[in-house]
């Protein structure tokens, strides 16, 4: 059975914070790795993918580790829009479906 | 910016009662998807369609579940008797390639069985 593992949450931060999600995902096979964002009750959108050596979106930066099968994502400078559920996302080759993690909400306070 | 549409956004059934949830895909797309998020819970994966017959399903998707597509541009999921706990947001999604590339989903559809 495939799985995705998160942080729980919920992340509750003051604005400026730093915050950081991480992942796990089951499946050594797997071949492509994403994050996507949910604002409540709103469809997941892309946010970023995430390559192997890492990469690097403005105030969002991805990496993967294939060898421990962990993902994670860094938050700098948390502005209040920020505040949504950050879902990790595993993809294998080909046409296969997307296999999402639970999520984890992140608040960011004023 | 293209984008996926369903429709109705959202649905209100009686249990047992037919639904039809429609999307329309993003048109130059060759990968169709539904996937189902009971309320608190994960998106999960119900069917995925391409060349017009289905490519994968899980095991959510029993015999009360079809898909088709039945003309150049909608997709639809059928349920047949509707439960309870089907009661969900239902996202279409569609994607120009496979496996790599970013997955388009639509705004959902709230189906409330009652």
């Amino acid at each position: 059975r495939k799985e995705v593992e998160q942080d729980p949450g919920p992340f509750n931060v003051p604005e400026g914070a730093t915050v950081a999600f991480n992942c796990t995902y089951s499946n050594s096979a797997s071949q492509s790795f994403f994050w996507y964002r949910q604002d409540c009750r709103k469809e997941p959108k892309l946010l970023m993918s995430v390559y192997s050596s890492g990469n690097e979106d403005g105030r969002f930066t991805a990496q993967l580790n294939r060898a421990s099968q962990y993902i994670s994502l860094l938050i700098r400078d948390s502005k209040l829009s920020d505040s949504a559920t950050y879902l990790c996302v595993v993809n294998d080759a080909g046409n296969t479906p997307l296999v999402f993690g639970k999520g984890t909400r992140l608040s960011v306070i004023a | 910016e293209p984008e996926v549409t369903q429709t109705p956004s959202h649905q209100v059934t009686q249990m047992g009662q037919e639904v039809i949830l429609r999307c329309v895909p993003i048109s130059n797309h060759l990968y169709f998807y539904w996937y189902r998020q009971i309320l608190g819970q994960k998106v999960e994966f119900l069917v995925s369609f391409y060349n017009n017959e289905i490519s994968e399903k899980s095991e959510i998707f029993d015999d009360q579940f079809s898909v088709e597509r039945p003309d150049g541009s909608n997709f639809t999921l059928k349920i047949r008797s509707t439960k309870l706990e089907d009661s969900a947001m239902y996202f279409c999604a569609s994607r120009d390639r496979g496996g790599g590339t970013e997955a388009f989903f639509g705004q959902g559809t709230r189906l409330t069985v009652v």
